[in-house]
């Protein structure tokens, strides 16, 4: 069975610094790994994913996350932080050759971003 | 949230009672799922659904019941077997995966959510 975990329950950072929120899994094979956001009382939006190719993914709101395979981590980085980016990040994971699009969410990391 | 609705926002249940949540999706996906959010806590999966007609146990079934009677609806009812019922329910639906899919499986698209309370 597959597992994800997200050793951080919160980061704290100051706006216009780097920040990072840390994912590793565990899965048999290679993964599907997948990072959402949710803001308050709303549901999660999709951010990026990785499926096979370069290690360094591309998504929205000019965050990037980086797959290392010898370290099992896909985790979430964004060169200059904005207040706005507060909120709880979700890492998620489902192996290749699963048909049935399961995901394994980890528990979440709120992200506070702080003027 | 575009193209999966839930309602309603907030709804509250009595002791003893069954509730049903609506889950809607124009998306044409063959795929729904609920999930469930407790604070402080990730998502955990009810049940899901790959294709109309058919649907699975997820990691928590118990006291919750679910049809997949149409592709755009995936209800789920909350019955009074459920004896912690209070929290955040997400409806997701998604493309079919498949291992030959080209790009692999397709992300999950969520709802707005509903948050039941029991009083």
């Amino acid at each position: 069975a597959q597992s994800v975990a997200q050793p951080e329950d919160q980061v704290n950072v100051a706006e216009g610094n780097p920040l990072t929120v840390k994912c590793t899994y565990s899965v048999s094979g290679n993964p599907y790994l997948f990072w959402y956001v949710q803001y308050p009382n709303r549901g999660l939006q999709f951010l990026l994913k990785y499926i096979t190719g370069d290690n360094l993914v591309k998504g929205s709101y000019g965050f990037e996350a980086e797959f290392n395979k010898s370290q099992t981590s896909f985790h979430l980085k964004k060169p200059s932080a904005l207040v706005s980016d507060s909120a709880l990040y979700f890492c998620a994971v489902s192996p290749l050759n699963n048909a049935g699009n399961m995901l394994t969410f980890g528990g979440g990391t709120r992200l506070m971003v702080k003027p | 949230d575009g193209g999966i609705t839930q309602s309603p926002k907030y709804l509250f249940r009595k002791e003893g009672q069954n509730v049903t949540l609506s889950c809607e999706q124009n998306l044409n996906h063959d795929a729904m799922y609920w999930y469930r959010q407790d604070p402080g806590q990730g998502l955990r999966l009810i049940y899901y659904s790959q294709i109309v007609n058919d649907f699975q146990k997820g990691d928590i079934a118990e006291g919750y019941s679910v049809s997949r009677e149409k592709k755009e609806s995936f209800p789920l009812t909350v019955t009074s077997a459920q004896k912690n019922p209070t929290a955040f329910y997400l409806c997701a639906s998604s493309m079919r995966g498949t291992a030959t899919l080209a790009g692999g499986i397709g992300e999950q698209f969520f709802g707005p959510g509903t948050r039941l309370t029991v009083l």
